[in-house]
């Protein structure tokens, strides 16, 4: 069974950093690429970052890029989003989300969100 | 950026009564190296993560009734619920996967009348 389990939301400062984490299992980790999603409270879905299976290819959404950091251990089954220079804006619940297939960049599979406040 | 926009915002239908949601795209999402539309569709329920319905404008994904159905090409799409039911009640979204940054639509919140 597939599952992503997203992690390190929490309450932060404007200016501050966070780093997320999604530990995968049930499939072959290297051979997907994933991305997060997030959703402000009560808005709709916003795309973040996203990479390729091996690593190599990298894509951010132009509202965090340079400031946010997208990687993943395969090694470990684990993506990661780096957050820094934390902004009011950036409050929302973030998804990490597995890619359908090659070439098709749907999410078939999602974890269940994990937290992100920014406010002073 | 490709910009997707969804009407209605909402809409209200009877059980067993056919639901339509329109998708639209800033410009096209036709694919010219497979000829098929860069086009998916989700459901999202309260509390919940979204749910893949239709990718390629059309395909269905595993487990989804075939009460959904997707349909369009290029810019204009469309999602149909052909009976609805109550476990039916949610926002549903379109996206985009023809190019970065990925987009999806603002979403259309469907409801029992």
């Amino acid at each position: 069974e597939v599952q992503l389990l997203d992690s390190g939301g929490g309450l932060v400062q404007p200016g501050g950093s966070l780093r997320l984490s999604c530990a995968a299992s049930g499939f072959t980790f290297s051979n997907y690429a994933m991305t997060w999603v997030r959703q402000a409270p009560g808005k709709g879905l916003e795309w973040v970052s996203a990479i390729s299976g091996d690593g190599h290819h990298i894509y951010y959404a132009d509202s965090v890029k340079g400031r946010f950091t997208i990687s993943r251990d395969n090694s470990k089954n684990t993506l990661y989003l780096q957050m820094n220079s934390l902004r009011a804006e950036d409050t929302a619940l973030y998804y990490c989300a597995k890619n359908l297939m090659n070439g098709v960049a749907l999410y078939d599979y999602w974890g269940q969100g994990t937290l992100v406040t920014v406010s002073s | 950026d490709i910009v997707m926009t969804q009407s209605p915002d909402s809409l209200a239908v009877s059980l067993g009564e056919r639901a339509t949601i329109n998708c639209k795209s800033s410009q096209s999402v036709l694919s010219s190296s497979n000829n098929k539309n860069d086009l998916g569709w989700y459901q999202q329920k309260p509390g919940q993560p979204p749910k893949l319905l239709i990718y390629w404008a059309s395909t269905r994904e595993s487990g989804v009734p075939d009460r959904f159905s997707g349909s369009g090409s290029g810019t204009d799409f469309t999602l149909t619920i052909s009976s609805l039911q109550a476990e039916d009640v949610a926002v549903y979204y379109c996206q985009q996967y023809y190019t970065t940054p990925l987009t999806f639509g603002p979403g259309t919140k469907v409801d029992i009348k």
